[in-house]
């Protein structure tokens, strides 16, 4: 049982090129979500998903899009980087929201 | 939209000594989580709480939710250091999840 997966765990992108993060889970969870992790901001919801085929925005969605054909995959996208995108990113997911969210190990991203 | 606001942001202490970490927030929520982080890694969840008057408890560690006051704490009993790290609460609905900024929790000899 792998949990939540990310991949990559670093990149470095140059300013404007795009990028895909990807994230998977193999504990058949509806709900999962994207974070960023900056210093001094805490977690910043990007984008969440409830279940296949169902997207929604969080705090800070823009520069950021996704898509959910499978319950096990949540890639997200970068479609024009720039520097002020360079965070710790973090997918999690969850059975429910009784239930505490796990984490990915989270990816390592710098935009120069 | 929800705010989560955790207090203090940092905090040193003694092993073992007692102390408290406070996270209010400024509607309603649903449930309140903790998690832990220990540097450079993922989240741990530590506690899910799901109604008013909820105590959870976990080695040294104990939550507790008042909805009224809009306030959780996570209490802290006879600090070890391996409880150094830093600790994030997060609330909300519809599946949103809102942190707080974190309290970083550096537990000295």
């Amino acid at each position: 049982n792998a949990g939540v997966t990310q991949t990559p765990k670093f990149q470095v992108l140059k300013t404007g090129q795009s990028m895909t993060l990807q994230c998977a889970q193999d504990m058949n969870h509806e709900y999962m979500s994207w974070y960023r992790q900056d210093p001094g901001m805490g977690l910043r919801l990007i984008h969440y998903s409830v279940g296949a085929g169902i997207t929604d925005q969080g705090e800070v969605p823009n520069g950021y899009n996704v898509s959910r054909s499978t319950t096990e995959d949540f890639p997200l996208r970068l479609l024009s980087a720039a520097p002020s995108q360079t965070s710790v990113y973090f997918c999690a997911s969850s059975y429910s929201t009784d239930g505490g969210y796990t984490f990915g190990s989270g990816t390592r991203l710098t935009v120069v | 939209e929800l705010k989560v606001e955790q207090n203090p942001l940092f905090l040193s202490m003694q092993e073992g000594k007692n102390y408290t970490i406070y996270c209010n927030y400024s509607t309603t929520s649903d449930r309140l989580y903790w998690y832990r982080q220990d540097p450079g890694k993922s989240l741990e969840s530590l506690f899910v709480l799901l109604s008013n008057g909820a105590v959870k408890q976990e080695g040294r560690l104990m939550a507790s939710l008042d909805t009224k006051a809009r306030l959780s704490t996570l209490h802290i009993t006879a600090a070890v250091h391996d409880l150094s790290a830093t600790y994030f609460c997060g609330g909300g609905s519809n599946y949103k999840l809102t942190f707080g900024k974190g309290t970083l929790l550096t537990v000295n000899p």
